[in-house]
């Protein structure tokens, strides 16, 4: 079955970067997108960006441009998120999700979440 | 950006009742849309994808119509672990957008 297992909780301090991990099993790594996706506290989800497993590809959300870098190690199925330059308002559950067999854009199965907390 | 707008914000249901959730599209979305559930401290399960289409393994009390800019979730048979909040997503265009969510509680 389809597993996505993300990186345990990380606390930072205001301006220093984080990298979340997500562990892909269960499926044919190099054919799919992963996504992230994140969720502050009272907030809607808000999407980051993919990579295209198979190419290394990424598009990104206007809105984390400069600040997010999304990798992937295909030996070790495993896809990074990178996001520097931390705020406040970055502390949020993160979540890697996957693209869909019928449109890399529709997110079929989802991580656990990391919890990501920035505070001084 | 596409601004997604789901009603209402939160509902109370009765186990056996029938829930209709709205999600409505700043623009047209042709069926670009999906629906997910989810349950406090876990992640988001997909449901539906392309507005009407059961991802594997949901059961069929789930079913999703619409298309253009105003779409639904209806939940049959209501039943005590579909109690959560539910979001849609539009992925028409970047960047992909949620809605606020529809948190069903027990009535």
């Amino acid at each position: 079955q389809v597993q996505l297992v993300q990186s345990g909780a990380e606390v930072k301090n205001p301006g220093a970067s984080v990298t979340v991990s997500c562990k892909a099993s269960g499926y044919i790594f190099s054919t799919y997108f992963l996504h992230w996706v994140r969720q502050a506290p009272g907030q809607r989800l808000e999407w980051m960006g993919w990579i295209d497993a198979g190419r290394g590809n990424t598009k990104y959300s206007e809105s984390f441009q400069g600040r997010v870098t999304i990798t992937r190690d295909t030996s070790a199925r495993t896809v990074y998120m990178d996001l520097s330059s931390l705020r406040s308002e970055d502390t949020a559950v993160y979540h890697c999700a996957r693209g869909g067999d019928d449109n890399w854009n529709d997110l079929d199965y989802w991580g656990q979440g990391t919890l990501i907390t920035v505070t001084s | 950006d596409i601004q997604m707008t789901q009603s209402p914000s939160s509902l109370s249901a009765s186990v056996g009742d029938r829930v209709t959730i709205t999600c409505r599209a700043s623009q047209g979305i042709s069926n670009y849309l999906g629906w997910f559930q989810q349950k406090p401290g876990k992640a988001p399960k997909s449901l539906i994808y392309g507005a009407s289409n059961l991802q594997s393994g949901v059961p069929s009390k789930f079913s999703g119509s619409g298309s253009g800019t105003d779409f639904t979730l209806t939940i049959n048979s209501l039943q005590p672990e579909d109690f959560a909040t539910y979001y849609c997503q539009q992925y028409y265009h970047y960047p992909l957008t949620f809605g606020g969510g529809t948190k069903v509680e027990i009535k």
